[in-house]
Formats: structure tokens, C-alpha cells, sequence
């Protein structure tokens, strides 16, 4: 399958700075990337929706200000967490979407996650 | 968004067939059925996705009833590396096809 990478794996932060985290697909081009939040023992959350060249999308309950996503390049979405504080310690995955907007019947791939810790 | 239900956990036992049933009722004629599983700490891995036919790749089998208000993915021969937590997620035709998490199952594959 295609493979999507996130850098990096793991990160500490302290409290009030700002954490950005990449996401790639390595040998595909995404239209939309995705954004997830998992915290222990519970299920994947889905944060936004990132298009090319455009405003992410964000699910409610997500605050755009803190969670800054940037999708610059058909390869490439970002997301900042501004401000950090010890409750946004979780683990954040990036899924991209193998197709265009026209194809929905194509599969997403995920990145192996960004293990995010703030102290 | 079309609900899926999924049995909280399954046990199998290794070689055998693991059988993880999905209920999803409310789905729409043109949502397609995804099934992705998540080894722990690491990304959700796809696996098989289909429509209204029953679906084989290297990994599974996806059979999807008449109606579609449900669906199974069989491992034919589970071994201990399946050990993961299972998602049967329904496709949201819009808003550029986002994949929605329910709970899963957690199967456990004992020797």
C-alpha cells in the first residue's frame, strides 16, 4: 500500500510553546490529509480535514486556533499545536486519501503517529 | 453518518478462522464498508474495503449481506501478529470521504 509518513514519532514539550508535527505521503499525491487524536484505551478522533490550497476543515469541538493545519503541497499537511498545555498530551495520527475528491471508493492510509507529551 | 456496531472484544484461537462481525443499518446505497485494524501505538492499517460484493485481498475476506445492514471480515488463519483492534467504519460519501471511528474489536489471538 502507499505509505504515509509522520515526523516525528515521539516529542516532550513544555507547557505554553508550540509543537509541529509533518505529515507525508511518500509516493502518492493527497488531495486530503486528515487529522486524528487518540487517548489511551480509547478510539481514533477525528480533528479536521485538510485540503490542498485551501482552509482546513475542523469537526466540532476542535478549536482552529490551537490546532493550526497547513496543507501547502499535494505531499505535505501540518499540524501546530499552539500553547500547549499537559491535556493535549495524546497521540496524534495523519491519514492521507489515495484519489482525488471524485473517488471516493479509494482507501486512506495512515502514519505510524506522533506520540505528543507536554510537561 | 451511517453507525456502525461491533462486538467490544473476540478471542481466537491461533490458525483458526477469526470471524468479526460489523453491524451498520443506517447505511446509504452508495457508503462503502472500510475495515482497518490498529496493532497497539502504531497507525490504523488498511485492510479491506467493499460496496455490495463480497471482497478477497492477501489479508481478508469482507462478506457484506444482501440488504448491507451488515458484514464480516474473516481472517482464514489468524495468527498472534492479528492480535489488534478491529474498525468496520462506514465511508461519509461527503465532505472528501472521511473515515469516522467507532469502538472496534479488540480480538485476541491465544496459541
Amino acid at each position: 500500500g502507499a505509505v504515509v509518513s509522520q515526523h516525528p514519532s515521539w516529542v516532550i514539550c513544555k507547557s505554553g510553546t508550540s509543537v509541529k508535527i509533518e505529515c507525508r505521503s511518500l509516493d502518492f499525491q493527497a488531495t486530503t490529509m486528515f487529522w486524528y487524536r487518540q487517548f489511551p484505551k480509547q478510539s481514533l478522533m477525528l480533528m479536521a480535514t485538510s485540503n490542498e490550497g485551501s482552509k482546513a476543515t475542523y469537526e466540532q469541538g476542535v478549536e482552529k486556533d490551537k490546532f493550526l493545519i497547513n496543507h501547502a503541497s499535494l505531499t505535505l499537511s501540518t499540524l501546530t499545536v499552539t500553547s500547549a498545555h499537559p491535556e493535549d498530551s495524546s497521540f496524534y495520527i495523519c491519514s492521507a486519501r489515495v484519489g482525488g475528491t471524485g473517488q471516493l471508493n479509494t482507501e486512506a492510509f495512515f502514519g505510524q503517529g506522533t506520540r505528543l507529551t507536554v510537561v | 453518518d451511517a453507525k456502525t456496531t461491533q462486538p467490544p472484544s473476540m478471542d481466537c484461537a491461533e490458525g483458526r478462522a477469526a470471524n468479526l462481525p460489523c453491524n451498520h443499518s443506517t447505511i446509504s446505497g452508495n457508503e462503502y464498508v472500510y475495515w482497518y485494524r490498529q496493532i497497539h501505538s502504531q497507525g490504523p492499517q488498511y485492510i479491506i474495503h467493499g460496496l455490495k460484493n463480497n471482497e478477497t485481498n492477501e489479508m481478508a475476506s469482507l462478506i457484506i449481506t444482501e440488504d448491507r445492514k451488515s458484514s464480516t471480515l474473516i481472517l482464514p488463519h489468524a495468527t498472534l501478529r492479528d492480535t489488534a483492534v478491529y474498525y468496520c467504519i462506514v465511508r461519509v460519501y461527503n465532505q472528501g470521504g472521511k473515515l469516522i471511528f467507532g469502538q472496534g474489536t479488540e480480538l485476541s489471538v491465544k496459541p
